[in-house]
């Protein structure tokens, strides 16, 4: 079973254009966290939320976390190919010692 | 800055070989973690350690082993290799889990078993 689900599983879109990426939980998250990683590549962290309405923004990438906390969204304005990569979601339970991970986003943008 | 390194970056091994995967950090974190990253299907948490001395298991265990000796290195060890083992192996450190600390990931080990 995955305890995160992450959707959509692809994404191609023309540079240019915003997009959205979904991260689900059945359980109330403690904390959720988006990570990149680019093809071959380690992770890199991008944001970190732990509160219920949250809300954080970077450059371009805007992240959000649901009043119960159970879901958190991805948005990218103005895409560029510079943003394309995998996007992960992360988290810790509120009950429970382990690290979950959704099972990826790709994002291809064309140019 | 180092962060977090693996070595080696890729292995090919023979079925029933064993091997160390090497994971190190100079940040001074007290959580380490080891996940395999199989294609569509994300990171999966193999072992961490909350600290020196302290290790738990994780999702998916069967086949692996570690050990924390220092607060720097958390090695993964393979005793008998199996082809269901081919992935990539990401370890990754924090200061603690619960208190809203990101990971630092190192940049990971291909590993493939013929």
């Amino acid at each position: 079973s995955q305890e995160l689900e992450q959707s959509p599983q692809s994404l191609i879109v023309q540079e240019g254009k915003n997009l959205t990426i979904n991260c689900t939980s059945s359980k109330t998250l403690y904390g959720l966290y988006w990570y990149k990683q680019k093809y071959g590549e380690g992770l890199i962290f991008l944001m970190m939320l732990q509160k219920g309405g949250e809300e954080k923004s970077h450059e371009k990438i805007t992240a959000k976390l649901d009043e119960k906390k159970q879901q958190s969204s991805l948005h990218i304005t103005a895409s560029q190919p510079s943003h394309a990569g995998i996007y992960l979601c992360g988290a810790d339970m509120v009950a429970g010692n382990q690290f979950y991970f959704g099972t990826g986003t790709s994002l291809t943008v064309i140019p | 800055n180092a962060g977090v390194t693996q070595t080696p970056k890729f292995r090919i091994l023979k079925i029933g070989q064993s091997m160390t995967l090497q994971c190190a950090q100079d940040m001074n974190h007290n959580y380490m973690y080891w996940y395999r990253q199989d294609p569509g299907m994300g990171l999966k948490l193999i072992y961490y350690s909350v600290g020196a001395g302290i290790t738990d298991k994780g999702e998916v265990p069967n086949g692996y082993n570690v050990s924390r000796s220092t607060t720097e290195d958390f090695p993964l060890r393979l005793e008998l290799a199996a082809p269901s083992q081919t992935s990539v192996y990401f370890c990754a450190s924090s200061y603690y889990q619960q208190g809203g600390q990101p990971q630092h990931f190192g940049d990971g080990t291909r590993l493939s078993i013929l």
